[in-house]
């Protein structure tokens, strides 16, 4: 099944700085999520999307999408404390059966 | 009101044992799903039902079943349960078709002992 990778898988970043992180999947897709875990928490959805956008925004997050480079990155602009978290990329492949595979994830401290 | 709920929250067992692990979803969704999450972070799916039909079963080992009495519910239960099973498992649900983001719970940590 395919897999979202991101890297780095740690990052640490004083609050204000922007945190960036990467992912790379391996086949064609529908759509690219990207969600968030508190420690100790479940999942949630940060930003959708599709394969046919190359940039989507939603407050302090900005998403971009290559499909030719089969990679999408996540940026958090101006960090904060409570950003603090793992942040996962999750593929929704183009052949359906909502099948989202998601990749290790990326921890992230924001250090007050 | 918790849209996607699932108990218990930690569940330790000795080898050997059959557990379940309840989940129930309130928002209308038609797709429910199993992740494992190992200790890695890294998160696998188990299993999704769609209306009460297993659509994907990944390599999973027989010991794992899902039950779906109705469309708010996936329960998952283990049979002879092994030290590799500890991992947490997250209930999601979703609804059905594309673009649809998946909803979910807040984890039950397994601990095999």
């Amino acid at each position: 099944s395919q897999q979202g990778e991101e890297d780095p898988q740690a990052l640490s970043i004083q609050e204000g700085e922007n945190a960036t992180m990467n992912c790379s999947y391996k086949t064609s897709i529908n759509n690219l999520q990207w969600y968030r875990q508190n420690s100790g928490r479940g999942l949630v959805h940060l930003i959708l999307i599709r394969s046919n956008e190359r940039e989507k925004h939603s407050g302090r997050l900005r998403v971009t999408l290559d499909t030719s480079k089969k990679s999408s990155s996540l940026l958090i602009t101006a960090s904060r404390a409570a950003d603090t978290a793992s942040y996962f990329c999750a593929t929704d492949p183009s052949w359906g059966n909502n099948r989202l595979a998601f990749g290790k994830g990326n921890q992230v401290v924001v250090i007050p | 009101d918790t849209a996607v709920s699932q108990t218990p929250k930690y569940l330790v067992t000795q080898m050997g044992n059959d557990k379940s692990i309840k989940c129930e979803q309130n928002l209308g969704h038609d797709t429910m799903y199993w992740y494992k999450q190992d200790s890695k972070k890294f998160l696998k799916i188990m299993f999704s039902y769609n209306n009460k039909e297993l659509i994907i079963n990944e390599t999973v080992p027989n010991r794992f079943s899902p039950k779906s009495p109705d469309k708010a519910h996936l329960n998952l239960h283990i049979n002879s349960l092994e030290l590799g099973d500890s991992a947490v498992y997250f209930c999601a649900s979703s609804r059905e078709g594309a673009y649809a983001e998946a909803f979910f719970g807040q984890g039950t940590r397994l601990t095999v002992v």
